[in-house]
């Protein structure tokens, strides 16, 4: 199985910040890499998909990159209602799908 | 609107089969590979696995294989998550969720306690 090494697990910032989170495949997934968000009690949500594109109706101060192994989430500029744990998951293999261990992310 | 709704919360003792489910609507049903993912309490998420409606084919992760089955009935848009025989360490919120090449729409979550 491909492991999905994500990091930071927490993370604190300032409203209006920049914040980034990683995630580093074991092997090569091209940009078979998905970015969700989780608010506590609810479902998952999607925000980026294939590495890099913006699903619809998400906001645009969210968005991704990287390909290979190295992966990048970043929010520009951090609001108040971004408060969540978010998620990258794996694809390479549609029969075998990983998810990173999270972040959770809190206002400072 | 395309949505998953998922079956309500379940309390079962130690031992005990359940079966919970996961209706699809507003989207052609057998067109979406359908996944559910566990969420112990207070973890992260976890791929179980995932059904092609269309022809009921599944696919396992190495972690649950075996100790769940994944069903679908396409006539009514609805897969299936069981177990023959839960165990305390089955406690957990699940999830079903749409899946192409993301898991796109998810289903509201169907907490599981299992406890003597």
């Amino acid at each position: 199985d491909i492991q999905m090494t994500q990091s930071p697990s927490s993370l604190s910032a300032s409203v209006g910040d920049r914040v980034t989170i990683t995630c580093q495949a074991s092997q090569d997934i091209s940009n078979y890499l998905n970015w969700y968000q989780q608010k506590p009690g609810k479902a998952p949500k999607l925000l980026i998909y294939d590495a890099s594109n913006l699903e619809t109706g998400v906001p645009s101060r969210f968005s991704g990159s990287g390909s290979g192994t190295d992966f990048t989430f970043t929010i520009s500029s951090l609001q108040p209602e971004d408060i969540a744990t978010y998620y990258c998951q794996q694809y390479d293999n549609l029969a075998s799908i990983t998810f990173g261990q999270g972040t959770r992310l809190e206002i400072k | 609107e395309v949505q998953l709704v998922q079956s309500g919360a379940e309390v079962k003792k130690p031992g005990e089969s359940l079966r919970i489910s996961c209706k699809g609507s507003g989207y052609s049903f057998t067109s979406y590979w359908i996944s559910w993912v566990r969420q112990m309490p207070g973890k992260g998420l976890e791929w179980m696995g995932r059904i092609d409606p269309s022809d009921s084919y599944t696919n396992y992760s190495p972690s649950f294989q075996g100790h769940v089955t994944i069903s679908a009935d396409k006539s009514i848009s609805t897969a299936y998550l069981q177990w023959s025989s839960l165990k305390a360490s089955d406690t957990a919120m699940y999830y079903c969720a749409r899946l192409r090449r993301a898991f796109d729409i998810w289903g509201q979550g169907t907490m599981v306690t299992v406890s003597s």
